[in-house]
């Protein structure tokens, strides 16, 4: 069975500082790599989403993320935070024939952005 | 733009009572899906339909229903609502046209059981 684990459940960076969010996922094959991100009372939107290719993803809101098989990782980073980032942020795995709304979610990082 | 649209944001019901959480796209989408979001646990998937008619369950259908008469439109029942299912409610669709796709989910809905 697949699984996303998202070790830290709160990262306090300030504003202007680089940012990692980590995610190490468990699949036995090549897996479809997400993350999203939720603002408060919000649903869930897309950052980026990893399928094949080049293992460097780029996304919305100056977002990126790189796919390391030999690590099983597909942390997020962004050079420089905003306060409008402070959010919570969901790492998902999915399967080949399995469509991105059936994929397996982490239990979520809270980012909180410090002036 | 996609447009996931839950009917209400906030819901108060009181234990027993039967309760309708409804869920409209307008991509024309195969898919969708309703999760529950609690503190700490994620997104946790409660059911899911490919197809108008068609659910299968997810990780937690137990206390729940769904019904999908429409292909815009999937509806979450509570049978008997209870305490523990104070929750966060999402609903997401996707395209099942090509498995490249990303889920577009709805605002939310935060029921309270009283």
């Amino acid at each position: 069975a697949q699984s996303v684990t998202q070790p830290d459940i709160h990262i306090t960076v300030s504003e202007g500082a680089s940012l990692e969010l980590r995610c190490n996922y468990s699949y036995g094959a090549t897996p479809y790599l997400f993350w999203y991100v939720q603002s408060p009372g919000q649903g869930l939107q897309l950052l980026l989403k990893y399928f094949s290719g080049d293992t460097l993803v780029q996304g919305i809101k100056g977002f990126e993320a790189e796919f390391k098989r030999s690590q099983s990782s597909f942390n997020l980073r962004k050079p420089s935070v905003h306060w409008s980032d402070a959010a919570e942020y969901f790492c998902a795995v999915g399967a080949l024939n399995t469509n991105a709304g059936k994929s397996t979610f982490g239990d979520g990082t809270t980012l909180t952005v410090k002036p | 733009d996609v447009k996931v649209t839950q009917s209400s944001r906030y819901l108060v019901k009181r234990t027993g009572e039967k309760v309708f959480l409804e869920c409209v796209q307008d991509m024309d989408h195969e898919n969708m899906f309703w999760y529950r979001q609690d503190p700490g646990l994620g997104l946790r998937l409660i059911y899911f339909s490919y197809d108008v008619k068609m659910k299968e369950k997810g990780d937690i259908p137990e206390g729940y229903s769904v019904s999908r008469e429409k292909k815009e439109r999937f509806s979450l029942i509570l049978e008997s609502a209870s305490t523990n299912q104070t929750s966060m409610y999402l609903c997401a669709s996707s395209s099942s046209g090509n498995v490249n796709t990303e889920a577009f989910f709805g605002q939310g809905t935060r029921l309270t059981v009283v």
